[in-house]
């Protein structure tokens, strides 16, 4: 599985945009890359994932590179509940089972009010 | 609501015994996962399963075991043969187990062995 790297932590205010980065210079074609978070003592939860073009849902906006070596997850407004890790998973969209998130240690997320 | 329970929350047991982890979903889907996160690191998948009655060992099986008799059952059991069996332990299922498939996370037991 392609790697991805990720600062360790990150620091934001309450209310404005958090852009996270994550560099995946060794991803495939057919990798998708999908962001997960977990808050503390919970459950990761999926936030986002795209392959080629950015992505926009209800909780988050995904830019991806046009060579697609980085992406970035943005926070449109940060809030207290975002504080969390958020991770950068490579997910091989040819494996048919046995696919697994291959968590790395991801950033550490932290607003302040 | 649909979703993925796990109990209990805190589990403590003393060292050499076995001890059995819940995970039910009523969420209909397929594909089940058991991960294990240690302090300040990510998760690693200890067992996976397609389908009913069959299961696959992941990246970390040795001292686990795991059952799939019923598609919103995936019970795991921490047997005596896990050396460092404290840790956090996490269900996930998805509907069928491809790739691009989100996986949707249980809260979680902690398992301290004293």
């Amino acid at each position: 599985d392609a790697k991805t790297t990720q600062p360790n932590s990150m620091e934001s205010n309450e209310e404005e945009p958090v852009h996270l980065p994550c560099n995946h210079s060794t991803i495939s074609g057919t990798d998708y890359i999908h962001w997960y978070r977990q808050l503390p003592s919970q459950g990761p939860e999926y936030v986002i994932h795209g392959l080629t073009s950015n992505v926009n849902n209800r909780m988050a906006s995904l830019a991806i590179a046009e060579d697609r070596k980085s992406s970035t997850l943005i926070l449109h407004r940060a809030t207290l509940r975002d504080a969390a890790v958020y991770y950068c998973i490579l997910r091989d969209g040819t494996r048919e089972y046995g696919n697994k998130l291959v968590f790395g240690a991801g950033t550490i997320l932290r607003v302040k009010s | 609501d649909g979703g993925i329970t796990q109990s209990p929350k805190y589990l403590f047991r003393k060292e050499g015994q076995n001890v059995t982890l819940s995970c039910e979903q009523n969420l209909n889907h397929d594909a089940m996962y058991w991960y294990r996160q240690d302090p300040g690191q990510g998760l690693r998948l200890i067992y996976y399963s397609q389908i009913v009655n069959d299961f696959q060992k992941g990246d970390i099986a040795e001292g686990y075991s795991v059952s799939r008799e019923k598609k919103e059952s995936f019970p795991l059991t921490v047997t005596s043969a896990q050396k460092n069996p404290t840790a956090f332990y996490l269900c996930a299922s998805s509907i069928r187990g491809i790739s691009t498939d989100t996986q949707y996370f249980g809260p979680g037991t902690r398992l301290t062995v004293l």
